[in-house]
């Protein structure tokens, strides 16, 4: 069984449409997150959750928004897509010790994101 | 936010000679990891180090970890061709890092058969 899964793997999609990715996990973990990679393969992180806290980063356009229907799901819902959103997307979950420490992430296996 | 930093951004070798990738950091950390990626694949972890520990071994990998430099290795022993794939550390910095794991830009590792 798949721990993250995520879908579509693939997305091709004109500029100004709407999407969104969406994530499961089956591991009982209480955080999941967003991360964008770039074609220099350089990770970012986009979204923090758990069933307490999201943490946004700064930098992250507002036509991005996470949403979780429960805690073994978050999805990543775009707006109004522009060329640069152009990249790929993963999805990753992961048990957050008490005191905030980041233990290991699994990792869906990404959703390729082309705005055409 | 601060990131690590990799080196070297790229590596070829021959098939069954040991690999060394290193990376760099900037904050007091909680823990170091090492993943790998595959191309067209998502992330795997494949170790973890504490900041208390100095040395950690799983199968092939070899991990070491040197707080006062703020620098850590990962070690490759007896390379495979399967072994091909991008290596990434990630630093665990807790509260300075507002509880994100920070992110080097990758080595990319070739193993040539």
């Amino acid at each position: 069984d798949t721990a993250v899964s995520q879908t579509p793997k693939y997305l091709v999609t004109q500029m100004g449409n709407d999407k969104s990715i969406k994530c499961e996990q089956n591991l009982g973990h209480d955080t999941m997150y967003w991360y964008k990679q770039d074609s220099k393969k350089f990770l970012k992180i986009m979204f923090s959750y758990n069933n307490k806290e999201l943490i946004i980063n700064e930098t992250v356009p507002n036509r991005f928004s996470p949403k979780s229907p429960d805690k073994a799901h978050l999805n990543l819902h775009i707006n109004s897509l522009e060329l640069g959103d152009s990249a790929v997307y993963f999805c990753a979950s992961s048990h957050l010790r008490q005191g905030g420490t980041n233990e290991k992430l699994f990792f869906g296996s990404g959703t390729q994101l082309s705005v055409l | 936010s601060q990131q690590g930093e990799e080196d070297p951004q790229a590596l070829s070798i021959q098939e069954g000679e040991n690999a060394t990738m290193n990376c760099s950091y900037k904050t007091s950390i909680n823990n170091l990891q090492w993943y790998r990626q595959n191309s067209g694949r998502g992330l795997v972890h494949l170790i973890l180090i504490r900041s208390n520990e100095r040395e950690k071994h799983s199968g092939r990998l070899r991990v070491t970890l040197d707080t006062s430099k703020k620098s850590s290795s990962l070690l490759i022993t007896a390379s495979r061709a399967a072994d091909t794939a991008s290596y990434f550390c990630a630093t665990d910095a807790g509260a300075d890092s507002n509880y994100q794991l920070i992110w080097g830009a990758g080595t990319k590792l070739i193993i040539k058969p």
